[in-house]
């Protein structure tokens, strides 16, 4: 069975950096089209795609955010890590983590999500 | 960037009743779109990918037509649980999710 799970700082000021680790069970990011990606969601609002690892370390960024992302794996540890640069309000969101299906960019497996909220 | 449009916001209807959705794309995305399924304070759940794939437990009654930049997903007999947020999303060019379309009981 197949479970991510979020971990990180619920609340970061203006201007930091933001470290979330997912860690996830039941598959391994060494091969055979596994991926993990980043997505988020302001509340309220629709679902914004961040980042995608996949199990040969290549990997993907949202243009509009690609200079502030940072998207790394560990695999003896089972975990992905997302960083996210000057950190402003806008970003407050659920930051989930997700398992790329096998074949596709789709996600089939998603974490809890954990709430980030930017505020000094 | 791709944008995939949502309509309606928001879709009042009652169990029993049939639900369409509509996700138009602003480039053609092939048949790379998905459909995911969001219950307040749950994480979404993946329903149809690649326009025709139902996942792994998803009923019959979840249906997808299109290709291209026009798709609607079909719910044909609403159930209790089917009441959520409905989202598209394009795998084509880079990844993005549409605006969602809200199912509310009428």
């Amino acid at each position: 069975q197949i479970t991510l799970k979020e971990s990180g700082p619920t609340l970061v000021k203006p201007t930091q950096t933001l470290t979330l680790t997912c860690t996830f069970s039941g598959f391994s990011l060494t091969g055979g089209g596994q991926g993990v990606a980043w997505i988020r969601q302001p509340p309220g609002e629709a679902l914004e795609w961040l980042a995608l690892i996949y199990w040969n370390d290549d990997k993907r960024y949202s243009p509009s955010l690609n200079s502030r992302l940072t998207i790394t794996k560990d695999t003896s540890k089972n975990q992905v890590v997302l960083t996210m640069t000057n950190m402003d309000p806008v970003d407050t969101a659920t930051y989930y983590c997700a398992h790329r299906l096998g074949s596709a960019s789709y996600f089939d497996y998603w974490g809890q999500g954990t709430l980030v909220t930017v505020s000094s | 960037e791709i944008v995939l449009t949502q309509s309606p916001a928001t879709l009042s209807l009652s169990p029993g009743e049939s639900a369409t959705l509509s996700c138009r794309a602003s480039q053609s995305v092939g048949p790379s779109l998905a459909w995911y399924q969001q219950k307040p304070g749950q994480a979404p759940r993946l329903l149809i990918y690649d326009a025709s794939n139902r996942a792994p437990g998803i009923p019959a009654r979840f249906s997808v037509s299109g290709s291209g930049t026009d798709f609607t997903l079909t719910i044909s007999s609403l159930e209790p649980e089917d009441f959520a947020i409905y989202y598209c999303q394009q795998r084509s060019h880079w990844l993005t999710f549409g605006g969602g379309t809200r199912v509310e009981i009428k």
